[in-house]
């Protein structure tokens, strides 16, 4: 089982700063088969980033998707009131698929 | 538009079996895999299986198999989990998911629907 860990687990930054979220698998994940979800309370998550780095209709092109192999990058350039949320780094390479643990984004 | 649209929320005694519906409408039912994900109270994200409706086929998260049940049914375009043995950590908000793809491998999670609240309690 790939295990994908998520760090940090919690991010303290105000509007307009910029976030960058860590995902590191526990062995490589081919043809970067990796996605970022963005999830807010008592909602479905929303796919942003799949294959790494290719962003998902309608995704604003302030969120980017970075890595390759085991280390993978989401950054978000400007946080914007609605971006503060949890999000998941997920490997759909090989079964079982699995998530990472979340980074909760919150505002400082 | 697709749009993946669930049945309600259960309470379960344990040891009984739960079964969630998931419905699907737009896009072509037969052509993406969809798989069940669940997430415990104030928790992540865990896989539970999915199926490819294409072939027929299904495919269990070792944790879940010999418990588990996805099926299909095209001509609702309807997708089924049913889980049994139910236990108190079995609580979890139940999400059905599309993925971009036929198959599980090379393929995001696009689509999702609102999510099951099943709660396991005596």
């Amino acid at each position: 089982e790939t295990v994908l860990t998520q760090s940090p687990g919690t991010l303290s930054l105000s509007p307009g700063e910029r976030a960058t979220l860590s995902c590191r698998a526990s062995q490589s994940v081919s043809s970067s088969y990796l996605a970022w979800y963005q999830q807010k309370p008592g909602q479905a998550p929303r796919l942003l980033i799949f294959d790494a780095s290719s962003r998902a209709t309608g995704i604003p092109d302030r969120f980017s998707g970075s890595g390759s192999g085991t280390d993978f990058t989401l950054t978000i350039s400007r946080l914007e009131p609605e971006d503060f949320a949890v999000y998941y780094c997920q490997q759909y390479d090989t079964s079982p698929l699995t998530f990472g643990g979340g980074t909760k984004v919150e505002i400082k | 538009q697709v749009q993946l649209m669930q049945s309600g929320a259960e309470v379960k005694k344990p040891g009984s079996s739960v079964k969630v519906s998931c419905k699907a409408s737009g896009g072509i039912f037969r052509s993406n895999a969809i798989s069940w994900v669940r997430q415990a109270p104030g928790q992540g994200l865990e896989w539970v299986g999915g199926i490819i409706a294409i072939f027929g086929t299904v495919n269990y998260a070792q944790k879940f198999q010999g418990r588990v049940t996805i099926s299909a049914d095209e001509s609702t375009r309807t997708v089924f989990m049913e889980l049994t043995s139910l236990r108190s950590d079995d609580t979890a908000v139940y999400f059905c998911a599309r993925q971009s793809g036929y198959h599980y491998r090379g393929s995001s999670f696009d689509y999702w629907g609102q999510g099951t609240l099943v709660t396991v309690s005596s």
